[in-house]
């Protein structure tokens, strides 16, 4: 079974602060996205990679970052957190054609600024 | 523009009746439609997919869902629902306007009653 995993299941930082979210798949996928879920919205892309070393903004980029050093490893960062990025972070792998291929998701991290 | 819209956002369902949750979607080219579930606390799970073929799609846990080219819905469905069933569920489509990334929609929660 593919397993997709997220560092933290529930992560507290205050305003400013500078957070990593990581993200790990074991199942030599090329392409990784990170969405953020909030109650109303829905899943909402903020990056995603379609190869190492690869990154592209989604839609709704403004405040984070990534970085993808390795196939397996996705991290998302928040350069300087801010309240209104409290929000369940979720990240999802595939493995073929991205149009057409599932996507695998972690369990979430749900990430409180205070 | 893509989109992707699930009119209910909440639909209850009496244990042992049919269920079915609701999607419609609004793109240029095939559609290519997708159908997760999310259960409290966990990622997303990929239930069924549509991407070309027999109109009706079989998957995870006994659901099914219709392709209706006519009426642009790809709306989910099981015959018998079951308090395990409860859970938030996403429809998705393929954006080919960008890049062909998939698009979620804002979630319905199902509530299955004893």
């Amino acid at each position: 079974d593919v397993k997709v995993t997220q560092s933290s299941r529930y992560l507290v930082k205050r305003t400013g602060e500078k957070v990593f979210l990581e993200c790990v798949q074991d199942m030599d996928h090329e392409n990784m996205f990170w969405y953020r879920q909030d109650p109303g919205l829905g899943l909402r892309l903020i990056y995603f990679s379609y190869d190492v070393k690869m990154k592209e903004k989604g839609d709704i980029p403004e405040g984070y970052s990534v970085s993808r050093e390795k196939k397996e490893r996705f991290s998302l960062i928040l350069e300087s957190a801010s309240t209104n990025q409290t929000s369940m972070y979720l990240c999802a792998s595939s493995g073929g054609e991205p149009s057409t291929d599932t996507q695998y998701f972690g369990p979430g991290t749900r990430l409180t600024v205070l | 523009a893509q989109s992707v819209a699930q009119p209910e956002d909440q639909v209850n369902v009496a244990e042992g009746n049919p269920l079915t949750v609701k999607c419609t979607y609004s793109v240029s080219g095939n559609p290519y439609l997708f159908w997760y579930v999310q259960y409290p606390n966990r990622g997303l799970q990929f239930l069924l997919k549509y991407i070309t073929g027999d109109n009706l799609v079989k998957g995870s846990y006994g659901f099914e869902a219709e392709f209706n080219k006519s009426q642009t819905s790809f709306h989910l469905k099981k015959p018998s629902a079951l308090v395990s069933d409860s859970a938030l569920y996403f429809c998705a489509v393929r954006d080919m306007n960008r890049d062909d990334k998939i698009i979620f929609g804002k979630g319905t929660r199902l509530h299955i009653l004893p």
